[in-house]
């Protein structure tokens, strides 16, 4: 079965500074991975995903990922962090290629940007 | 576009009541929608997929007599929650796949905050 982990409930970085938000997963198979973003008592946003192609994925609002496969990650970056990225971000994998598929989620990792 | 609404946004019902949510796709149509819960701090945890014309399949732990999905609609799904208790309070998440488009992403909710007193 597949999962995913987020090592950190919270980072902190100031504003300006880049951003890592990590993520590793597992998988059998080859994995189709997404990161989403949740503003309080809002649903999901997608901010991009890694489904096949180039290791490095841009998103939305200058997120990107890297998909490290030996070291079974695809970490959230962001080079210049703004106070606005403050939010509670999700990792989360597909183990097929199948978009009818479920996607399971990380616990979520709570990211504050300090002024 | 592919704007997926919840209604209602909240509700606060009495313990032994019985309360839906719909889940609506505005302007797309979704063979699959799925529901999730989440709890204050935590994840989303997939309760179910409901794909249209056939019956839910519920992730294990989930009780399907007390959670009744209808996907009745290529753009309506619902989630009843039957005899609530006060441990059904919870923020409950729908997502949906677009059946006619090449794409992967799946568009989720507002999501709905259920109270149960």
């Amino acid at each position: 079965a597949q999962s995913v982990a987020q090592p950190e409930d919270q980072v902190n970085v100031a504003e300006g500074n880049p951003l890592t938000v990590k993520c590793t997963y597992s998988v059998s198979g080859n994995p189709y991975l997404f990161w989403y973003v949740q503003y309080p008592n809002r649903g999901l946003q997608f901010l991009l995903k890694y489904i096949t192609g180039d290791n490095l994925v841009k998103g939305s609002y200058g997120f990107e990922a890297e998909f490290n496969k030996s070291q079974t990650s695809f970490h959230l970056k962001k080079p210049s962090a703004l106070v606005s990225d403050s939010a509670l971000y999700f990792c989360a994998v597909r183990q097929t290629g199948n978009r009818d598929d479920k996607i399971i989620f990380g616990k979520g990792t709570r990211l504050h940007i300090l002024p | 576009g592919a704007v997926v609404s919840q209604h209602p946004s909240w509700v606060i019902c009495k313990s032994g009541t019985s309360v839906k949510i719909e889940c609506r796709s505005l302007d797309f149509q979704a063979t699959t929608m799925f529901w999730y819960r989440q709890f204050p701090k935590q994840s989303l945890m997939l309760m179910a997929t409901s794909n249209e014309g056939s019956k839910a399949t519920y992730e294990q732990g989930v009780e399907k007599d007390k959670f009744l999905i209808n996907h009745a609609s290529l753009t309506l799904s619902t989630l009843t929650v039957t005899s609530a208790h006060p441990e059904d309070s919870s923020f409950y998440i729908c997502s949906a796949v677009p059946g006619f488009e090449i794409t992967d992403t799946q568009y989720f909710g507002p999501g709905t905050r259920l109270t149960v007193l």
